[in-house]
């Protein structure tokens, strides 16, 4: 079944450093992966996603990479902001005959000014 | 457009009582879901809707929850009878089709559930 595992769940950078966070997936079917930030008391919204024939994206100071072989995804972000603390989401679709987006546990991100 | 819209965005009530949240879609998306975010749990999917048709509702937890989106531009989360361990985030998200492919979900604010 369908199933994303996130780490880490918390994490605490300084300001200007790189973070990095990873999930793995069971499901070898899947085929679209997007990122979410959510802030506090908001909805996630998405900030990057990543499909199956594509190694890596980026998106100025954000990037993804996939490995399916390995069924590993990450998020990149360089240079990190105060405003980049939030919490946020991998997730994994499988388009088979439904379309159902499955999230990680999420990582809190806290950058330290 | 104002994005996805719920309703209420916070409610108490108390165990035992009828509690019904409200979703308006994105106009145009033909895809719908509801999500309850707990801190135990994170995010899980409750069910969604495919031109207002529930197509899984696998994550429904109990006969207790019953959701309907009877027009493309309205959905309803109907508890009945409620408990404390609903008390949660319930999130609605809509999303367009695109030739088939995934694309991105837009969420609502959230509607935070207090059952005491």
């Amino acid at each position: 079944g369908e199933n994303v595992e996130q780490h880490p769940s918390t994490l605490s950078v300084q300001e200007g450093d790189s973070a990095v966070i990873k999930c793995t997936y069971s499901d070898s079917a899947s085929n679209y992966f997007p990122w979410y930030k959510q802030e506090l008391g908001k909805g996630p919204q998405l900030i990057i996603d990543i499909r199956s024939n594509v190694g890596e994206k980026k998106d100025q100071r954000i990037a993804v990479t996939l490995n399916k072989t390995a069924k590993h995804f990450s998020l990149h972000i360089t240079e990190t902001q105060p405003e980049d603390s939030a919490v946020y989401f991998c997730a994994e679709d499988v388009r088979d005959s439904s379309y159902k987006l499955i999230f990680g546990s999420g990582t809190r991100l806290l950058v330290r000014p | 457009d104002a994005g996805v819209i719920q309703s209420p965005r916070h409610e108490v009530t108390e165990m035992g009582q009828e509690v019904t949240l409200r979703c308006k879609p994105i106009s145009g998306h033909d895809y719908l879901f509801w999500y309850r975010q707990t801190m135990m749990r994170g995010l899980e999917l409750l069910i969604y809707f495919n031109n207002n048709v529930p197509i899984d509702d696998s994550g429904m937890p109990e006969d207790r929850f019953s959701a309907k989106m009877p027009n493309a531009s309205f959905s309803t989360l109907k508890i009945q009878p409620s408990e404390p361990r609903d008390s949660a985030v319930y999130f609605c998200a809509s999303s367009p089709t695109n030739r088939g492919y995934n694309t991105e979900a837009f969420f609502g604010q959230g509607t935070r559930l207090t059952v005491v």
